[in-house]
């Protein structure tokens, strides 16, 4: 199986700081990453498939980059309601499998 | 406008079964395939299979194998999960999620459904 290491496991940010999540895989998963937004008792929801391809409605503060096995999201420009719950999930191979989570805060 | 809505929460007994349903709108049911996600109290995503919509083949994942069956009523565009003999680490949000291939990523999720498993 491919495991998907997210890091951090938290994060504090002041509005309107810029942050990254990291996920790393155990092997090539060719751009087949998205990245999630979960709050709490809800569902996830999609922010960034295909490593870097923004999902319609979702703000342009968020952005993913990367290949291979190292992928990032970026906040840039930290706001209340950006604080969650971040999972990466690579579609690359079965099983498919998602990163720990990152629980982010406003500072 | 898309919408997985999924049923209310259970709460059953050890070796007990459910049935969960995922019903879809706002597209046509048959051009997408169906996941499922488990997730127990307070922790990560795990990913349990998926069942082909159009053709009604499921696929588990290695863990989700035995007691899990996916199962489809097409004409009604839903999708059922169902766990037999029920035991205390099925206790978790169950999600159907809707597959976007190519690049292998959930676009549309349910609002999951919390199953307790308590006796």
């Amino acid at each position: 199986d491919i495991q998907m290491t997210q890091s951090p496991a938290s994060l504090s940010a002041s509005l309107g700081e810029t942050i990254s999540i990291e996920c790393r895989a155990s092997e090539d998963i060719y751009s087949n990453l998205a990245w999630y937004q979960q709050k709490s008792g809800k569902s996830p929801q999609l922010l960034i498939y295909a490593a870097n391809r923004l999902q319609d409605g979702v703000p342009s503060r968020f952005s993913g980059s990367g290949s291979g096995t190292q992928y990032s999201l970026k906040i840039s420009g930290m706001q209340p309601e950006d604080e969650g719950d971040y999972f990466c999930l690579q579609g690359s191979k079965f099983p498919y499998t998602f990163g720990a989570g990152t629980k982010l805060e406003l500072k | 406008q898309i919408q997985l809505v999924q049923s209310g929460p259970e709460l059953k007994k050890p070796g007990e079964s459910v049935k969960i349903s995922c019903k879809a709108s706002g597209y046509t049911f048959t051009d997408y395939a169906m996941h499922w996600v488990k997730q127990a109290p307070g922790k990560g995503l795990k990913w349990m299979g998926w069942i082909n919509t159009y053709t009604g083949k499921p696929t588990y994942a290695d863990d989700f194998k035995g007691r899990f069956v996916f199962s489809l009523e097409a004409s009604a565009s839903t999708a059922n999960l169902q766990i037999s003999n029920l035991k205390n680490e099925d206790t978790a949000t169950y999600f159907c999620a809707r597959f976007r291939g190519g690049r292998g990523y959930f676009d549309y999720w349910g609002q999951g459904v919390m199953v307790t498993v308590s006796s």
